[in-house]
């Protein structure tokens, strides 16, 4: 199972908004609704941002947001803070009943 | 408050075996699925396998299929990982998670993991 694609690196300045992609196939990102996106800060453990494509955990600011279109699921990123700047990857359960992680995003706050 | 506690890293030869363990408390363990989610230095995450809440349905992937298994004994609310044959691009942060939905058979996400136990593989 290959990962799935992210952009290496997402930049944005305090207050605006940024996305970031991650592209699968039709056996995982395309297949099902069990997206994920994981928000990780250096040295820590993954945390849970959105799950099932656009849902929040408790606790989650609404300013993440999450989509899907075909094989590419998208997390969004609004009124961007200085805490925000981390790793962030996606992950999606595949029809072999496994998950499989995205290649990861770092996201730098300018 | 629900906690996971990952131990049983350390440092092993190649070939080598190892167990980790995840002692969970804080939720009805049983009823969750699980899984061990592992992340080499630097690198991005990648799923290792996941069991369903009864312990009946396990998963891996391709990379552990054969070498790894992965169990639980839900009388002690304690998440297991047996690592045969080990390998050096085996080493790793391993992280126990606990998916978010209730009674699911498989593991679609993780909505609490633990702190992670190193695990190195080197002569």
């Amino acid at each position: 199972q290959s990962a799935l694609t992210q952009p290496a690196s997402v930049s944005g300045s305090p207050g605006q908004s940024i996305t970031i992609s991650c592209t699968g196939t039709s056996s995982d990102v395309g297949g099902y609704n069990y997206v994920s996106w994981y928000q990780q800060h250096p040295g820590k453990a993954p945390k849970l941002m959105i799950y099932e494509v656009s849902d929040r955990p408790s606790g989650v600011s609404n300013r993440f947001s999450g989509s899907k279109s075909g094989n590419t699921a998208s997390l969004t990123i609004s009124g961007l803070q200085a805490e925000d700047e981390a790793d962030y990857y996606c992950s999606s359960y595949t029809s072999s009943s496994t998950n499989v992680f995205g290649t990861g995003t770092k996201v730098t706050v300018l | 408050e629900v906690q996971l506690l990952e131990s049983g890293g350390g440092l092993v030869q190649p070939g080598g075996s190892l167990r980790l363990s995840c002692a969970a408390s804080g939720f009805t363990f049983s009823s969750y699925a699980m899984s061990w989610v592992r992340q080499a230095p630097g690198k991005g995450l990648e799923w290792v396998s996941g069991i369903s809440g009864s312990g009946g349905s396990t998963f891996y992937a391709d990379s552990v299929k054969g070498r790894f298994t992965i169990s639980r004994d839900n009388s002690k609310n304690t998440l297991y990982l047996q690592m045969n044959s080990l390998r050096v691009e085996d080493t790793a942060v391993y992280y126990c998670a606990k998916t978010y939905s209730l009674y699911s058979s498989s593991w679609y996400g993780g909505d609490y993991w633990g702190q992670g136990t190193l695990v190195t593989v080197s002569s």
